[in-house]
């Protein structure tokens, strides 16, 4: 167990719908990173927030936004889904803002009908 | 962009067999990170290596940071069933880690 939770494990929605993806980072940790995972593929960096704010951006769509809150929890909006949004959505946390080591979450897994 | 080539994609082996994977890329990283992947699970670090020339060992596992900067392997001893799944390395990019395409590991028993 990572220490890192994300809600929820599973969802799936049609296209054109809006879903958030909530993330907790580990007791500590005031940095939060989000990945997309697409099948058989690599992790491609979307967004890092560190305390609060925008730290660094990926490959983030226009549609994707994120947000991390005073208590630290971070959420991912996807709006105007697509089926290709299809993956998995993983959240990492890590003490500081240039996180050598970051601990991920177990995911959540999208599905875009 | 910045990108590693690993390899290979994926190996197939026996139980009890060495294991060993690398990692390359065209420019220098301070940092080089393995990540074990189990299937429908998050990435789980494996090992950090932080200066060039080094060699770390976690049990079975043993990776060393390239001497160039532009490569890391990671070997596994005597793999073991719950070896299986797929293994990232991962550098410290601008701001950002930057994972390899992923090594997918298959023991058969």
């Amino acid at each position: 167990d990572s220490g890192v939770t994300q809600t929820p494990k599973h969802l799936i929605t049609a296209t054109g719908q809006r879903v958030t993806l909530r993330c907790s980072p580990r007791s500590g940790d005031l940095s939060v990173y989000w990945y997309q995972q697409s099948l058989d593929q690599g992790l491609q960096f979307l967004i890092q927030y560190y305390n609060g704010e925008e730290r660094a951006k990926g490959n983030i769509l226009e549609r994707f936004s994120a947000q991390q809150f005073p208590d630290l929890h971070s959420e991912l909006n996807l709006s105007s889904l697509e089926l290709g949004d299809s993956a998995l959505y993983f959240c990492a946390s890590s003490e500081g803002q240039y996180g050598h080591e970051q601990f991920f979450g177990p995911g959540t897994r999208l599905t875009v009908l | 962009g910045q990108q590693l080539n690993q390899s290979p994609q994926s190996m197939f082996i026996q139980e009890g067999e060495d294991v060993s994977m690398n990692c390359t890329s065209s420019s220098i990283f301070n940092t080089w990170l393995w990540y074990k992947q189990d299937p429908g699970e998050g990435p789980v670090l494996l090992i950090a290596l932080y200066k060039a020339g080094e060699l770390t060992s976690n049990g079975r596992l043993t990776a060393q940071f390239g001497i160039t900067r532009k490569d890391s392997f990671l070997n596994i001893s005597a793999s073991i069933p719950s070896d299986v799944g797929i293994y990232f390395c991962a550098v410290q990019g601008a701001q950002k880690l930057v994972f390899g395409q992923g090594t997918r590991l298959t023991i058969n028993p």
